[in-house]
């Protein structure tokens, strides 16, 4: 167990919908990152967070969003889904004080029929 | 940006062999390179890392070597045993500014055969 959450594990939805799917860090962690993983695209950054603010961003669709929380919890939108939006989510927390090793959450399977 | 190539992408050895994967990454600024195994519908566990002012570093079976002037980085598991089955990966990552993001090889899947 790394000590980071997310809910919920698994997502079916429909084409043209919206999710959220939620990540809490480690405890002491201050920097929340989001990836995706897809067979064809393997794991991919999307985008980070450090306390607050956004810090980074990789391959993010303009349909997907995310917002971290004063509590450190982040979010994930994702908005207008297709098909190929399918894939596991990941979120990874990092303590950026005194180490940039990451630990990966359980992810969020989400499945777009 | 950082490029990441992984070989082989696929592996298969016999119980208590090596296995040997290799990484080849594109930016001379990366300077972490951490290395996950993950097990079928898991999350990626990190299971060695190395920075870029070390040349080696080694935990029980698992090694892992950078060559900073060749940007590349390997992993080596010695005396392999069936749990060892699962995709690895390596990563790299620049580091600085507080911009951590990894960027991924896309895997290789390891085989230890009983």
């Amino acid at each position: 167990d790394s000590g980071v959450t997310q809910t919920p594990k698994h997502l079916i939805t429909a084409t043209g919908q919206r999710v959220t799917l939620r990540c809490s860090p480690r405890s002491g962690d201050l920097s929340v990152y989001w990836y995706q993983q897809s067979l064809d695209q393997g794991l991919q950054f999307l985008i980070q967070y450090y306390n607050g603010e956004e810090r980074a961003k990789g391959n993010i669709l303009e349909r997907f969003s995310a917002q971290q929380f004063p509590d450190l919890h982040s979010e994930l939108n994702l908005s207008s889904l297709e098909l190929g939006d399918s894939a596991l989510y990941f979120c990874a927390s990092s303590d950026l004080g005194s180490s940039d090793t990451q630990y990966f959450g359980p992810g969020t399977r989400l499945t777009v029929l | 940006g950082e490029n990441v190539e992984q070989h082989p992408s696929t592996l298969s050895v016999q119980e208590g062999d090596s296995a040997v994967i290799k990484c080849t990454y594109s930016d001379s600024a990366s300077n972490y390179f951490p290395w996950y195994k993950q097990e079928l519908g898991k999350r990626p566990q990190l299971i060695i890392d190395i920075r870029s002012n070390v040349g080696e570093k080694k935990d029980q079976r698992i090694a892992v070597t950078l060559n900073k002037t060749a940007k590349h980085f390997s992993l080596h598991i010695t005396e392999t045993q069936p749990e060892d089955s699962a995709v690895y990966f390596c990563a790299a990552s620049k580091g600085g500014g507080s911009n951590y993001k990894l960027t991924f090889g896309k895997g290789t899947l390891l085989t230890v055969n009983p």
